[in-house]
């Protein structure tokens, strides 16, 4: 079946550690995003992806990096310059016309230990 | 001021009634996406509308493109419709603006 996957699903961070998420698609989809979820307000845009070795920052980018090597994959790396990461976080992704529906992953939950 | 805002933040309802969720929006848009965000978080698109309405199953979306308002309803509303329910605008051609979603509640 096609669909996004993301891993893993539960995530712990130490202090001063980087850690990466991952997200993985089998539908073909041009253009990948990745949004922070925190309690009580809107997701919003981390970075995104239009195209293989092409990514734009999105509102809240600071203390994040992604990379875009293939098409499928789209990791976002949480490095210790993210100093509030405790969130809820979710890769997309869609075909890339504007009006196109968007396919979520499952989502992975991080945390400072 | 949030550039969408959903209506009610929560709401809870007994089975078979008829719910309506109401968002605005305060920006020029190219599309309105309802997404269903169920409680282990994983997000499912409902709709995606740049006008008039759409139907599937009990959902029914509309949207008023004049008024920057948009509807989402479900008839005759089951359990398993409890989730949170998430209005997205899209602004340009890949920013997309969240609400900050209506949690609803069916009780059997």
């Amino acid at each position: 079946d096609g669909g996004i996957t993301q891993s893993p699903k539960y995530l712990f961070r130490k202090e001063g550690q980087n850690v990466t998420l991952s997200c993985e698609q089998n539908l073909n989809h041009d253009a990948m995003y990745w949004y922070r979820q925190d309690p009580g307000q809107g997701l919003r845009l981390i970075y995104y992806s239009q195209i293989v070795n092409d990514f734009q920052k999105g509102d809240i980018a600071e203390g994040y990096s992604v990379s875009r090597e293939k098409k499928e994959s789209f990791p976002l790396t949480v490095t210790s310059a993210q100093k509030n990461p405790t969130a809820f976080y979710l890769c997309a992704s869609r075909r890339g016309s504007t009006n196109e529906k968007l396919f979520f992953g499952s989502g992975t939950q991080l945390s400072v230990l | 001021k949030n550039e969408v805002e959903q209506s009610p933040q929560n709401l809870t309802a007994q089975e078979g009634e008829f719910i309506t969720i109401n968002c605005s929006y305060s920006v020029g848009i190219s599309a309105l996406h309802w997404l269903q965000q169920h409680p282990g978080g994983g997000i499912v698109s409902l709709f995606m509308l740049s006008s008039g309405k759409k139907k599937h199953g009990r959902l029914i979306a509309t949207i008023n493109i004049q008024e920057k308002h948009s509807s989402l309803h479900i008839t005759a509303s089951h359990p398993r419709d409890s989730a949170v329910y998430i209005c997205a605008v899209m602004k340009g051609a890949q920013k997309l603006v969240f609400g900050q979603g209506t949690r609803l509640t069916i009780n059997p």
